[in-house]
């Protein structure tokens, strides 16, 4: 059965510096997702990404974020300059109906230092 | 603004009793959809059922049950006879149907322990 695959497992970064969590959604998929969740809490919703441009965003999505499809199969998020409460394991997700469950990746574990 | 309430934080059960999670949400939108999704030990994310504001019939699918009731806005889950496997927290999560590919709000997460 086809999954979303997230790059990688477990990335340990130094504070300030710039990350890049790499996923590949489901192929025939045409909605992408990034969510966050701090250790112990809930899952939050980052950003939604729909025919190349964010659909949707929430307030923890700020400037120092950013997401990209650079290649057609990769979806990317990029943390410019990382703070220690960036510290969360990162979900990927893809549906190909935006009303279709949305189908998560196994994580990215990020951790600042 | 949407919002998704389980009440539940951890809940602990001898193998083989049934336990009822539960899911309290608020939406202002006609049109929305529900999920659960268990998170193992090992940390994914994995889909278990979907349903649209528009179909109040519950499902089963083996050991598992969901109760849809708008009245309440309440949509429980529940686990039969339950396994050591079953072990995971379970997210409840809400998203707008007015919206395509609009963002999943979850709830807070019920730790569920199956004791042997």
């Amino acid at each position: 059965e086809p999954e979303v695959t997230q790059t990688p497992s477990h990335q340990v970064t130094q504070m300030g510096q710039e990350v890049i969590l790499r996923c590949v959604p489901i192929s025939n998929h045409l909605y992408f997702y990034w969510y966050r969740q701090i250790l112990g809490q809930k899952v939050e919703f980052l950003v939604s990404f729909y025919n190349n441009e964010i659909s949707e965003k929430s307030e923890i999505f700020d400037d120092q974020f950013s997401v990209e499809r650079p290649d057609g199969s990769n979806f990317t998020l990029k943390i410019r300059s990382t703070k220690l409460e960036d510290s969360a394991m990162y979900f990927c997700a893809s549906t190909r109906d935006g009303n279709q469950p949305q189908h998560f990746g196994d994580g990215t574990r990020l951790s600042i230092l | 603004a949407q919002k998704v309430t389980q009440a539940q934080t951890e809940i602990s059960v001898v193998e083989k009793e049934d336990v009822t999670l539960d899911c309290v949400y608020e939406t202002r939108d006609t049109t929305y959809y529900l999920f659960w999704y268990k998170q193992p030990p090992s940390g994914e994310l994995v889909f278990l059922i979907r349903r649209n504001s528009f179909d109040e019939q519950n499902e089963i699918s083996g050991r598992y049950s969901w109760n849809f009731q708008k009245s309440t806005s309440s949509f429980n889950f529940t686990i039969t006879a339950s396994q050591v496997v079953d072990s995971a927290v379970y997210f409840c999560a809400l998203s707008d149907g007015e919206t395509s590919g609009s963002r999943l709000t979850f709830g807070e997460g019920t730790q569920l322990t199956v004791n042997p």
